[in-house]
């Protein structure tokens, strides 16, 4: 299905632990973002990319790592979890990364971790 | 980046006009005014943008003060669909649009 996918939709995993989360879309947008939303909070930047092999930081980077070889696939790495990370994950798309355009989001993928 | 100022939380009627306000007293000359909104456990979905004169779309109306301090989300008829948190963000590009979420408007349709 077309559109902008995110998995797993659901993880629990333990302190110390390397977690990877998924984002996929199908528009072969250029841009694309990851974001975290803590408990009654707004969205915060954690990275973005502009365009396959260039990310750059967003406001919380420190903990994550992100790739993208591929324009449709822009993949979110814990490298050691830890529990301040125990959030929502949303990822973005847009085909413009300019001063106005519609960001796509995907539905989210909620992190436990214990 | 830009302040942003939204009332926590509004409530209003099915089928009657919403005015969501938001004030952006520090915004730049190049930043538009975004609005998302933020349907309870989904990803936020783009309502409308605009930059000086007011828009239309087919979700809203956006509303630009002269000075584009301060900006008015419309949404015509309230549906139950559109209970929802609502954020105003002016978006500054700097290398990619960074859109920076604050806390929002909880909008309560009572049917």
């Amino acid at each position: 299905d077309a559109g902008i996918t995110q998995s797993p939709r659901y993880k629990i995993t333990e302190t110390g632990r390397q977690v990877t989360l998924m984002c996929h879309q199908t528009w072969s947008h250029s841009y694309m973002f990851w974001y975290r939303q803590d408990l009654g909070h707004g969205l915060r930047l954690i990275y973005y990319s502009a365009a396959a092999d260039i990310t750059d930081k967003g406001e919380v980077p420190d903990g994550y790592v992100v790739s993208r070889s591929k324009t449709e696939n822009f993949p979110l790495t814990l490298e050691s979890a830890t529990r301040s990370q125990t959030s929502v994950y949303f990822c973005a798309s847009t085909e413009r990364g300019g001063l106005a355009g519609e960001q796509y989001f995907g539905p989210g993928t909620r992190l436990t971790v214990t | 980046d830009a302040k942003t100022t939204q009332p926590n939380s509004m409530e209003s009627n099915e089928e009657e006009p919403v005015h969501l306000p938001c004030n952006h007293s520090t915004i730049s000359g190049t930043d538009y005014i975004h609005w998302y909104r933020q349907l309870p456990s989904q990803g936020p979905e783009y309502v409308i943008h605009g930059l000086t004169s007011n828009v239309n779309n087919r979700m809203a109306s956006l509303a630009i003060a002269e000075d584009r301090k301060s900006s008015t989300l419309i949404l015509h008829r309230a549906t139950l669909r559109d209970a929802a948190v609502y954020y105003c963000i002016p978006a500054r590009f700097q290398g990619a649009q960074k859109l920076v979420f604050g806390q929002g408007t909880r909008l309560t349709i009572n049917p």
